[in-house]
């Protein structure tokens, strides 16, 4: 069965602290995603990896950072937290090749920046 | 503009009811159009996928619709449990080089027993 893993469901964190989403995915996908889902908002592209160590910007990279060091993580840092990431973040992965859009999504991580 | 708007924004409806929830688009071209299924406090998940060129396509109780014309498609939902409480999101997958992802800002529905 397809596995998308993220490391914590809850997180409650200060202003100005980093902080470290972790994504782990058993599939041997080789794109990841990380995405923010508000409400009214729908889900938005953060960043996206379509390899080792690559990494390209979605729509809202700003105050974000990502690390893919191996192909079945992929890490999104906020290097200093605002209230205003506070959000649910999903990490999704799919394989290349044929194209059918399809993502395979985790759990979510719901974030609280105080 | 959202390029996919979708109505209503949540919905109440009485388990055993139909219903039918809608997604509005301007993406133009696409390859697809997928609806997922998200319950609360879990990922999306997959229900149905059609091509441009498809019209209809079923998955149990779930029947996708595609109009190209008005630019809609639609998610009907026959006779509904209470696990049919979720949110439901349209994802269009944007034709050309850039593989885009474009998703609606979802419908939040409560089937209530």
């Amino acid at each position: 069965d397809v596995k998308v893993t993220q490391s914590s469901r809850y997180l409650v964190k200060r202003t100005g602290e980093k902080v470290f989403l972790e994504c782990v995915q058993d599939m041997d996908h080789e794109n990841m995603f990380w995405y923010r889902q508000d409400p009214g908002l729908g889900l938005r592209l953060i960043y996206f990896s379509y390899d080792v160590k690559m990494k390209e910007k979605g729509d809202i990279p700003e105050g974000y950072s990502v690390s893919r060091e191996k192909k079945e993580r992929f890490s999104l840092i906020l290097e200093s937290a605002s209230t205003n990431q506070t959000s649910m973040y999903l990490c999704a992965s799919r394989p290349m090749g044929r194209e059918t859009g399809e993502l395979f999504f985790g759990e979510g991580s719901r974030l609280t920046v105080l | 503009k959202n390029q996919v708007e979708q109505s209503p924004q949540s919905l109440i409806i009485l388990e055993g009811k139909n219903c039918t929830l809608q997604c509005n688009y301007t993406v133009s071209p696409f390859s697809n159009l997928r609806w997922y299924k998200q319950d609360t406090g879990r990922g999306p998940v997959s229900l149905t996928i059609m091509t441009f060129s498809e019209n209809t396509k079923s998955n149990g109780r779930y029947t996708a619709t595609l109009d190209a014309d008005t630019k809609q498609s639609s998610l009907h939902i026959t006779a509904s449990q209470l696990s049919d409480s979720a949110s439901y999101i349209c994802v269009f997958l944007r034709g050309g080089a850039t593989n885009k992802l474009i998703f609606g800002t979802g419908t939040l529905l409560a089937v209530q027993p």
